[in-house]
């Protein structure tokens, strides 16, 4: 594809479900990235995929929240007994290179409603 | 923990204006100060960045100053145009890093 894809745009949850967001990084990018933007915030860092390997996890905010990347490619977020507090827009971001070690083309997002 | 703080939080200036944009860090092992642009519904996009060696780059209209003594850097927008109006994010990065640390965000209107 042309850019980093993410899916579903929108997502509703109610208290308690659980939530899975996608992202297509494009083809052939080493590197991929989690981050979180709450409404009118900068985005934070949630998590790194070097290939399949997850290298950095550290700004998962809880144990509800889970990333994979089983093939190097697509991956998932997925977040259990979503809270109000989950509501924000989910980045997911790709780069080139293994070397290339910060996020350099962003997705357009999920926007996530916790009602 | 805040460690990058922007300012200010949004700006109007006519076609043709200056607008500056500036951020402050805490954290002296950043090494890597991007800018990126950000319109409603996009992701954001990378617009220029700069390594604490050099104090100012100009890419096109955009330039970055930067001040390593004071831990500021800013971002001036030359001969500004409608469609430059975006919310515009400064962010750091340790050297070898992975994350990108960013600011709250300017929200820039450049009206015609």
């Amino acid at each position: 594809g042309a850019g980093v894809s993410q899916s579903p745009r929108y997502k509703v949850a109610k208290r308690g479900q659980d939530v899975a967001l996608r992202c297509d990084p494009i083809s052939g990018h080493v590197s991929l990235f989690w981050y979180q933007q709450a409404l009118g915030q900068g985005p934070e860092f949630l998590t790194y995929f070097q290939n399949e390997a997850q290298l950095d996890k550290s700004g998962l905010p809880s144990d509800r929240f889970f990333a994979e990347r089983p093939e190097g490619s697509v991956s998932t977020l997925k977040i259990q007994r979503t809270q109000q507090e989950d509501s924000a827009v989910y980045l997911c971001a790709s780069s080139l290179r293994r070397t290339d070690r910060l996020a350099e083309y962003f997705g357009p997002g999920t926007r996530l409603t916790v009602t | 923990q805040q460690q990058v703080k922007q300012s200010p939080q949004s700006l109007i200036v006519q076609k043709g204006g200056i607008p500056i944009i500036n951020c402050a860090y805490e954290n002296t092992a950043f090494d890597y100060f991007p800018w990126y642009q950000q319109f409603p519904g996009k992701g954001p996009a990378l617009l220029i960045a700069i390594r604490p060696d050099v104090s100012e780059k100009k890419e096109g209209r955009f330039t970055i100053s930067f001040n390593k003594s004071a831990k500021q850097f800013s971002l001036h927008i030359m001969d500004s145009q409608p469609g430059d109006s975006a919310t515009y994010f400064c962010a750091a990065s340790m050297e070898y890093g992975n994350k990108l640390v960013f600011g709250a965000g300017t929200i820039l209107r450049v009206k015609s």
